[in-house]
C-alpha cells in the first residue's frame, strides 16, 4: 500500500496564481514526520520543510505556506502568486522513526508556472 | 559548507558492466541513504549507512547490488552485471544523527543509464 499519496500528477498555472499540492498520507504510528521536497529540473532535491505529528501548526514561509491536517491525514503544501522559478517537481514525504530508517515518498507533483 | 556531494551526474553502462557511483556526505553528517528514482516514479529506500556499518538494507535488490561506507572515503553503491532495468536516478542523503528521525538532505544523484 501506497503510504503517501499525492494525486495530482501534474499542475499548470498562470504565473501570480496560487496553487496547491495536496498529499495524504497513511501511518498507524503516532510519532512521525512530513516532509516536502522540490526537485528543479536540475534534478537536485532540495529540502523545504519537515513537519511532527504532534505540531498541527501552519507554517508560512515567505510565499510558501503548509497546512497539516491529522484529522484528514493530510500536509497540503501551497505556493501565493507563484513564479516560473517555482517550476519543479514536488515531493511529500513520511518517516516513521519506530518502525524504521526510510523516508516513504509520494511519486510526486509536476508543477508548471506558466508566464 | 558543501553539500552532499554525488558523482558521476551521469554514468552510461553496457549491459553486464559494473557501475560504481560515489556519495560524499554533507560535512559533519555520518549517515548516508541511498534512493532509487525510476523514471515518474518517486524515489525508493535502497540502504541506510553509518561508517563502516549497513543499518538498513531493507530495500536493497537481493542480488547484485551493494553498498559500503568506509571510515575513509565516500560511500560506494555498486551494481554488478548491470540490466537496462537499473537504468534510474540514484540519490544519496545525508544526515548528522540518523534515523527516521532527522532530515535527510540530499545529492544531485547520478543517472545511470544501461545500454
Amino acid at each position: 500500500a501506497q503510504k503517501v499519496t499525492q494525486a495530482q500528477t501534474e499542475i499548470s498555472v498562470v504565473e501570480k496564481e496560487d496553487v496547491t499540492l495536496d498529499c495524504v498520507y497513511e501511518t498507524r504510528d503516532t510519532t512521525y514526520y512530513l516532509f516536502w521536497y522540490k526537485q528543479p529540473p536540475s534534478g537536485e532535491l532540495v529540502f523545504l520543510i519537515r513537519r511532527n505529528s504532534f505540531d498541527e501548526q501552519n507554517e508560512i514561509s515567505g510565499r510558501y505556506s503548509w497546512n497539516f491536517q491529522k484529522s484528514t491525514s493530510s500536509f497540503n503544501f501551497t505556493i501565493t502568486a507563484s513564479q516560473v522559478v517555482d517550476s519543479a517537481v514536488y515531493f511529500c514525504a513520511l518517516s516513521e522513526p519506530n518502525t524504521g530508517n526510510q523516508f516513504y515518498f509520494g511519486t510526486g507533483t509536476s508543477l508548471t508556472v506558466i508566464p | 559548507n558543501a553539500g552532499v556531494m554525488q558523482n558521476p551526474r551521469h554514468l552510461v553502462r553496457r549491459r553486464g558492466q559494473e557501475a560504481r557511483l560515489r556519495c560524499s556526505p554533507m560535512k559533519g553528517h555520518s549517515h548516508v541513504y541511498w534512493y532509487r528514482q525510476l523514471p515518474e516514479e518517486g524515489l525508493k529506500f535502497m540502504v541506510y549507512l553509518q561508517k563502516e556499518n549497513i543499518i538498513d538494507e531493507s530495500g536493497m535488490p537481493k542480488e547484485r547490488f551493494s553498498a559500503e561506507f568506509p571510515k575513509e572515503g565516500p560511500s560506494i553503491l555498486r551494481i554488478q552485471q548491470v540490466v537496462r532495468g537499473d537504468s534510474a536516478a540514484y540519490f544519496c542523503a545525508s544526515s548528522p544523527r540518523g534515523g527516521a528521525l532527522d532530515t535527510q538532505y540530499f545529492g544531485p544523484g547520478t543517472r545511470l543509464t544501461v545500454l
